[in-house]
């Protein structure tokens, strides 16, 4: 049974179409976010929700619009795709803030979205 | 601001043999968590060791382990008796208080490679 599951695992669209990512935790966690991986391999936080609220926003573009239904699912809508959009996204969950007895926080990723935008 | 900085893109090892992967990292937190991240060639992002900023032990798991240097802000994993999958990406990150814990950040990531 997939602890973070997310689909579909690879989309390939036009430039300037929409796409959507969803994703699914079932460990009971609060806090889920979406990570990029770009061709260099660098992963870069996008978004972090906690109890369904918005709590990081690093800087996206508002053509990425997340939405939590509930605490165990997370989707990102994609709007007006751009070349630069390529890449692997992660979704992720951990429990929530810092660690402590018996939660080191860690994260628990999806196996990634590899979306390829031509 | 937060920053973990990893500075060998590339390392190589033999097989059975030890092996450290670089990892500093900069912060004005005074409660912070380290973390290491495997990345196989399949692509997905496997959990390997934790250590806490107030931990005074360093972390161990399996054959892996965490040389944790608070005053030089370093945090190096530590692989003993290296196997042939071991080879893959390794990321070290960091998440800290100032951000309540919700943001974990990466480093630019190590790719291991080990010979037969």
């Amino acid at each position: 049974d997939t602890a973070v599951s997310q689909t579909p695992k690879y989309l390939v669209t036009q430039m300037g179409n929409d796409k959507s990512i969803k994703c699914e935790q079932n460990l009971g966690h609060d806090t889920m976010y979406w990570y990029k991986q770009d061709s260099k391999k660098f992963l870069k936080i996008m978004f972090s929700y906690n109890n369904k609220e918005l709590i990081i926003n690093e800087t996206v573009p508002n053509r990425f619009s997340p939405k939590s239904p509930d605490k165990a699912h997370l989707n990102l809508h994609i709007n007006s795709l751009e070349l630069g959009d390529s890449a692997v996204y992660f979704c992720a969950s951990s429990q929530a803030g810092l660690a402590g007895v018996g939660n080191t926080g860690e994260l628990f990723f999806g196996e990634g979205s590899r979306l390829t935008v031509l | 601001a937060q920053k973990i900085t990893q500075t060998q893109p590339g390392m190589f090892v033999q097989e059975k043999e030890a092996v450290t992967l670089d990892c500093t990292y900069d912060t004005s937190d005074q409660s912070y968590g380290l973390f290491w991240y495997k990345q196989p060639s399949s692509g997905e992002m496997i959990f390997l060791i934790y250590q806490g900023s107030y931990d005074e032990q360093n972390a161990t798991e399996g054959r892996y382990s965490l040389n944790f240097q608070k005053a030089r802000k370093s945090a190096n994993l530590v692989i003993s008796a290296s196997q042939l999958g071991d080879s893959a990406m390794y990321f070290c990150a960091m998440r800290g208080i100032n951000t309540g814990g919700f943001k974990t950040i990466f480093g630019a990531g190590t790719r291991l490679f080990v010979k037969a």
